[in-house]
């Protein structure tokens, strides 16, 4: 069936490197990957998004990179700061309204 | 970007009566609902994917009989937990889809049942 996994489950790096998540689907149909940022007991924020036709998309300190063939795609984020400290969701989707399929999270400490 | 609002924000209820959770898009036409359930330390878990004027789609596992949804309007789509149980304790979070790839989430709605 249809499944995303994401890893690592926590990460904790020091104020001013670097964070990467990695996320891999299973359906090769799918061709939208959104990353959301969740804090504690609030909704998920959309952060960044690729689509399919697309291998990098970047947005100030975060990037996303998507490799279609082997079906991965990765969350960078630069320059941490402690306000990036939350749970990272990556989804795949099949695009339009179709449903998400939403990895596991990743657990971010930024230490100061 | 476009908000969603979610009512109430939190719930206590006892074990047995029923719930009904809102969720509204303010700012833009919802064609398309969606409705998670979230345990702490968890992912979110699709329950249901509800078009307007449609009957939900529900995941497999999940009751369609205990979670009933209804999504009247463009803007409107109602959780009701049915005969609420400890177990169906949890934090339950909608979305909304217009015609793009994005989904926009309500802030969330935790419900105890003691």
């Amino acid at each position: 069936g249809e499944n995303v996994e994401q890893h690592p489950s926590t990460l904790s790096v020091q104020e001013g490197d670097s964070a990467v998540i990695k996320c891999t689907y299973s359906d090769s149909a799918s061709n939208y990957f959104p990353w959301y940022k969740q804090e504690l007991g609030k909704r998920p924020q959309l952060i960044i998004d690729i689509r399919s036709n697309v291998g990098e998309k970047k947005d100030q300190r975060i990037a996303v990179t998507l490799n279609k063939t082997a079906k991965h795609f990765s969350l960078h984020i630069t320059e941490t700061q402690p306000e990036d400290s939350a749970v990272y969701f990556c989804a795949a989707s099949k695009g339009g309204t179709y449903k998400y399929i939403f990895g596991t999270g990743t657990r971010l400490k930024v230490l100061a | 970007g476009a908000v969603v609002s979610q009512h109430p924000s939190w719930v206590i209820c006892k074990s047995g009566t029923s719930v009904k959770i809102e969720c509204r898009s303010l700012d833009f036409q919802a064609t398309t609902m969606f409705w998670y359930r979230q345990f702490p330390k968890q992912s979110l878990m699709l329950m249901a994917t509800s078009n307007e004027g449609s009957k939900a789609t529900y995941e497999q596992g999940v009751e369609k009989d205990k979670f009933l949804i209804n999504h009247a309007s463009l803007t409107l789509s109602t959780l009701t937990v049915t005969s609420a149980h400890p177990e169906d304790s949890s934090f339950y979070i909608c979305s909304g889809a217009e015609s793009t790839d994005t989904q926009y989430f309500g802030p969330g709605t935790r419900l105890t049942v003691l």
